[in-house]
């Protein structure tokens, strides 16, 4: 078991590109998780997965930030047209049924 | 929406001194978890509570949850420095998502 694993651990890109972030959670789990986090804030609620049905979203996710999940299996979240407002750690997290996450290490992505 | 306070939002103490921090909310959770952060890293889960009254223990970190299942309070006697981080709560329901706090950040000094 090698945990929860996010790449890249740090992403710096100009106003205006694209960026994919991918998390390959632990392989039991079946629920995944996206997360945003803040200099001086917790951890915001983006959106989760069972299994490969994305079955909620926050409203903080803009249109553009897509998630997916194909097969069940790693994931992958995308920003278009990033803004320097998207600047943060995005973590991933997984479990197994309604338990505790385990966390990855994070992607900080620094927009300039 | 920050659902989840927690107090005090930065603590710096001396290597054995005794503290407790504070999480609460006015909404009503089935579970409630606390979580150590380190710089540049994701949160770590230390604890799972579910039931109102419940104490739990940790070697020298005692959680507890409040009787309504509103608020929890995470004691840490004898701090030593490893202790140092970032200190989360977050509370969950029947849903998918865990809401979590804006954090206490402690300090232990040598």
């Amino acid at each position: 078991d090698t945990g929860v694993s996010q790449n890249p651990r740090h992403k710096i890109t100009k106003r205006g590109q694209n960026v994919t972030f991918r998390c390959d959670p632990i392989s039991e789990h079946n629920r995944l998780y996206w997360y945003r986090q803040t200099l001086g804030q917790g951890p915001e609620f983006l959106t989760y997965f069972q299994n490969e049905a994305q079955l909620e979203k926050s409203r903080l996710l803009s249109d553009r930030f897509s998630a997916e999940r194909p097969k069940g299996s790693f994931s992958t979240l995308e920003i278009q047209r990033t803004e320097q407002g998207d600047s943060a750690m995005y973590l991933c997290a997984s479990s197994r049924g309604a338990g505790g996450y385990t966390f990855g290490s994070g992607t900080r992505l620094t927009v300039v | 929406t920050q659902l989840l306070e927690q107090s005090p939002q930065f603590l710096s103490i001396q290597e054995g001194e005794n503290l407790t921090v504070y999480c609460n909310s006015s909404s009503v959770f089935s579970s409630l978890q606390w979580y150590r952060q380190e710089p540049g890293e994701g949160p770590v889960l230390l604890v799972t509570v579910v039931t109102g009254g419940e104490v739990k223990k940790l070697k020298r970190l005692t959680f507890q949850f409040g009787d309504a299942r509103k608020d929890s309070s995470l004691h840490i006697t004898a701090a030593q420095p490893g202790d140092t981080g970032l200190y989360l709560c977050a509370g969950g329901n029947r849903g998918n998502q865990f809401y979590f706090g804006t954090g206490t950040s402690l300090t232990v000094i040598p």
